[in-house]
């Protein structure tokens, strides 16, 4: 089992609509959650940080944690064809190292 | 420099040979780490450095991957007897502290290619 997993996509959306993106991870000890945008042919970059359960909101995106089923997501409303990227979750624990998913890719139809 | 600083951008090698990959984080960040990337996969986690505390290096493949950081600032990773399942971009990141802020800034990366 992968420490943390996201379905690859593509996850087809059209201009304006909400976007879904999952993860799940495996250590219950995990603290800290984060989702990196990646444009092909770039480094990633944070986009979202969540540390407690719920729903914390920026701008477009709201992230969402659940620690009991080990579940985050990432929404983004009124996706544009700018936001068409990978999508990565990142998960840490009391040690600091991060791992990462393998990705989602969003592509966002105009 | 403002970002994060790898070198070189690219490196063409031959199976068997020995490659130096550097990184050059943003001045005062304490945690450095290293991830692979291979053509259309997620970021593979290597190692990691954080101050003075012994490195993680709970990611690296094989005994032909090592990994200093010299001064708690620029790191090398070097890989020995280069294969082909090496080729990949090498993406060093930094960030300050640590818990509760792990931020990462990552470099351009290093594109290697074994031949």
């Amino acid at each position: 089992q992968k420490e943390v997993e996201q379905n690859s996509g593509p996850l087809s959306v059209p201009e304006g609509a909400i976007a879904s993106l999952n993860c799940t991870y495996s250590d219950r000890g995990s603290q800290s959650f984060f989702w990196y945008r990646q444009y092909s042919g770039k480094s990633p970059e944070l986009i979202m940080s969540i540390y407690s359960n719920g729903d914390k909101e920026d701008g477009r995106f709201t992230a969402q944690l659940n620690k009991a089923s080990q579940y985050v997501s990432l929404l983004i409303r009124d996706s544009q064809p700018s936001d068409s990227a990978t999508y990565l979750c990142a998960v840490s624990g009391n040690t600091g190292k991060l791992i990462f998913g393998q990705g989602t890719t969003l592509q966002v139809k105009p | 420099g403002a970002g994060v600083s790898q070198s070189p951008s690219n490196k063409v090698t031959e199976k068997g040979k020995d490659v130096e990959l550097r990184c050059d984080p943003i001045s005062g960040h304490t945690a450095l780490y290293w991830y692979r990337q291979s053509l259309g996969q997620g970021l593979e986690f290597l190692i990691y450095f954080q101050g003075n505390s012994a490195p993680d290096k709970s990611g690296l493949p094989s005994d032909r991957f090592s990994a200093e950081r010299t001064g708690g600032s620029v790191s090398t990773l070097t890989i020995q007897r280069t294969q082909q399942e090496d080729s990949a971009v090498y993406l060093c990141a930094s960030s300050l502290v640590a818990r509760g802020d792990e931020k990462l800034f990552f470099g351009s990366g290093t594109q290697l290619s074994v031949l």
